[in-house]
């Protein structure tokens, strides 16, 4: 079946990086983009961007240009979510999710997510 | 602040329905074909429950509805069952980003 798999929770200090990994199974990982939303506690969920499965092109949100990396190994069918010069407020359960986009525009899988808290 | 807004809580008996509200603009709900809704429980991923305004995911109750009027998506839930109570949210695809926006989502609770 389809699924992803994200990697553990983390805890970090103020300024450090983070890394998430998305590792997805059950089909062909080049036919749909992963996209990355995160939700701070008791708030909505939030875009962060989206990045291709087959040509690699990221889109990310505005508020995070700079800070954010996102990339793919096809090799592994494996998506990684790269944050910088974490703050406070970037304290939130991290998810990717399966992005269907062209004629469509979708999430139709996620992951269980990733808890990354910043704290000093 | 959410691009799209929805009402902060709706709550329904079992068995009633309940329909739970998307408003946006021309840029976003209004021009686009591309509205979805996913349900969240507490402490879980959110699902996708309605996609393309209309249409439902495999294995999706078809006591979910989707529809559009204008700028504003609308989310019915018939025959109301516990296990409905969620957070639900709206998105949609929007012309002035390569992003979608999402809604501030809504609480259903089932009295």
């Amino acid at each position: 079946q389809v699924q992803l798999v994200q990697s553990g929770a983390e805890v970090k200090r103020p300024g450090a990086s983070v890394k998430v990994s998305c590792k997805a199974s059950g089909y062909t990982f080049t036919n749909y983009g992963i996209a990355w939303v995160r939700q701070a506690p008791g708030q909505g969920l939030e875009w962060m961007g989206w990045i291709s499965g087959d040509n690699g092109n990221t889109n990310y949100a505005q508020k995070l240009q700079g800070r954010v990396t996102m990339t793919t190994d096809t090799s592994t069918s494996t998506a990684y979510m790269e944050l910088r010069s974490l703050r406070s407020d970037d304290t939130a359960v991290y998810y990717c999710a399966r992005y269907y986009y062209g004629s469509g525009s979708r999430m139709d899988v996620w992951g269980k997510g990733t808890t990354v808290t910043v704290s000093s | 602040q959410s691009a799209l807004t929805q009402p902060a809580s709706v709550s329904g008996s079992p068995g009633q329905s309940i329909t739970i509200s998307c408003t946006g603009t021309s840029s976003d709900v209004g021009g686009s074909n591309y509205v979805s809704w996913y349900q969240q429980h507490p402490g879980k991923a959110p699902k996708l429950m309605i996609y393309d305004v209309s249409n439902r995911p495999s294995g999706v109750s078809n006591r979910f509805f989707g529809s559009k009027s204008g700028n504003t998506a609308s989310l019915t839930i018939s025959g109301l069952q516990a296990e409905d109570e969620a957070d639900y949210y709206c998105s949609s695809y929007t012309s002035s980003s390569t992003l979608g926006v999402f809604g501030g989502g809504t609480k259903l609770t089932v009295l």
